[in-house]
């Protein structure tokens, strides 16, 4: 399978300050990505979809302003978490691929 | 009614057992469907896609049954290390890249 690969896989901030989190495609090419968050004992749901040289798309709910998504190459997106807050704190992982999705190995975010 | 619906869990079975997880969704225009497989903490990772005819991989079978929108997942003779939370995914925009939409999971512990 595609290879994606997620940096950093944990941090710790103090709340108020911005994180930011890089998805990249290793062995292929994506025009899109997918941000997705996890909390304890829940599903992962979807946050945005970011596609490449243009705006991201968020899901309802999701602060566009807070969560900040670039996607400047096809093999790199970022994902800022700006002000954060102890709320935010979370397992975030994204996604590649085409019909079958290849996950990154995670960020676990801590906000204090 | 949940898009997604899984098996409540946790099914605890013995090694060798043959365990099956059911899976439920709600959008009949659902076009893709997959079991992911997330151990704790980590990020989901593809187990096998499920076609209309039915695919086996080894111990796996997956099946897919449209009209009553409903997929399976049989493992059969369990091994320790298939401990893990199963995830039945469902990608409403067919042949294209779209967003995956997971069910909550299923969690399998197999005992000695």
């Amino acid at each position: 399978g595609a290879v994606v690969s997620q940096h950093p896989s944990w941090v710790i901030c103090k709340s108020g300050t911005s994180v930011k989190i890089e998805c990249r495609s290793l062995d292929f090419q994506a025009t899109t990505m997918f941000w997705y968050r996890q909390f304890p004992k829940q599903s992962l749901m979807l946050m945005a979809t970011s596609n490449e040289g243009s705006k991201a798309t968020y899901e309802q709910g999701v602060e566009k302003d807070k969560f900040l998504i670039n996607h400047a190459s096809l093999t790199l997106s970022t994902l800022t978490v700006t002000s954060a807050h102890p709320e935010d704190s979370s397992f975030y992982i994204c996604s590649g691929g085409w019909l079958e999705q290849y996950f990154g190995p995670g960020t676990r975010l801590t906000v204090t | 009614r949940k898009e997604v619906e899984q098996d409540p869990g946790p099914f605890n079975v013995p090694e060798g057992a043959t365990v099956a997880f059911n899976c439920t969704y709600s959008n009949s225009a659902s076009q893709s469907f997959f079991w992911y497989r997330q151990d704790c903490r980590k990020e989901p990772k593809l187990l096998m896609s499920v076609y209309s005819s039915g695919n086996e991989d080894g111990r796996f079978t997956a099946q897919l049954n449209r009209a009553s929108q409903y997929i399976s997942l049989l493992i059969r003779d369990s091994k320790l290390s298939d401990s893990a939370t199963y995830l039945c995914v469902v990608n409403t925009y067919g042949g294209s890249q779209g967003n995956l939409i997971f069910g909550k999971g299923t969690k399998l512990s197999v005992k000695p």
